[in-house]
């Protein structure tokens, strides 16, 4: 199967800074999603980004597909930022099959 | 709107009996759902793809025996564990994809097999 990995694996912050986490991926992708899981579990759709830049307030993402790898930006970082950040690949077979990363422990301390 | 529930979130049992995990999507039909498992501070391993009226894929290692998959609908998917062992103790997900490439993840439900 294709091969996902992120870096880096544990991050801590204080309140207020930027940070950027990186997906790695070693076969080319139909889908490419990042996802927060927050403290209890629930695992939120951050971005849809098989390729290029999308901004949602003060996340940002791009992937670069043709390079197979794909960036989190995670500006004047809170609190809330909390948690876990996975990146899934899917190559595009009928089954929608997603490949997880293990994830960025992110921890934002006051 | 892609909202998925999963029932019940938290679930203790005896060793050797079955649990039933429910999956739905709420507010749109899922043409395909997924099933994945979680241990402690690891990543999600799909276990099953579903699609409704038709008999689930399982991954290579998975059990299709103990884990038994039903797609009734399409907004809902069941997760039944048999026999369950505390080795099966785990964070079990549900996913629904509504045909858009984008999968909706459930809140997941926690299993502790005693």
């Amino acid at each position: 199967g294709i091969q996902v990995e992120q870096s880096p694996p544990d991050l801590i912050l204080q309140e207020g800074a930027n940070s950027t986490l990186r997906c790695n991926f070693s076969d080319s992708v139909n889908n490419l999603q990042w996802f927060h899981q927050n403290p209890w579990g629930q695992l939120i759709n951050l971005f849809y980004i098989p390729s290029g830049t999308k901004q949602n307030g003060r996340l940002s993402a791009t992937t670069v597909a043709t390079e197979r790898y794909s960036l989190l930006y995670i500006s004047s970082s809170q609190t809330t930022d909390s948690g876990v950040y996975f990146c899934a690949v899917d190559r595009g077979s009928t089954l929608g099959r997603l490949y997880f990363g293990r994830g960025t422990q992110l921890t934002v301390w006051p | 709107g892609a909202v998925v529930s999963q029932h019940p979130s938290r679930v203790i049992c005896k060793s050797g009996t079955s649990v039933k995990i429910e999956c739905r999507s709420l507010d749109f039909q899922a043409t395909t759902m997924f099933w994945y498992r979680q241990f402690p501070k690891q990543s999600l391993m799909l276990m099953a793809t579903s699609n409704e009226g038709s008999k689930a894929t399982y991954e290579q290692g998975v059990e299709k025996d103990k884990f038994l998959i039903n797609h009734a609908s399409l907004t809902l998917s069941t997760l039944t564990v048999t026999s369950a062992h505390p080795e099966d103790s785990s964070f079990y997900i549900c996913s629904g994809d509504r045909g858009t490439d984008t999968q909706y993840f459930g809140p997941g439900t926690r299993l502790t097999v005693l």
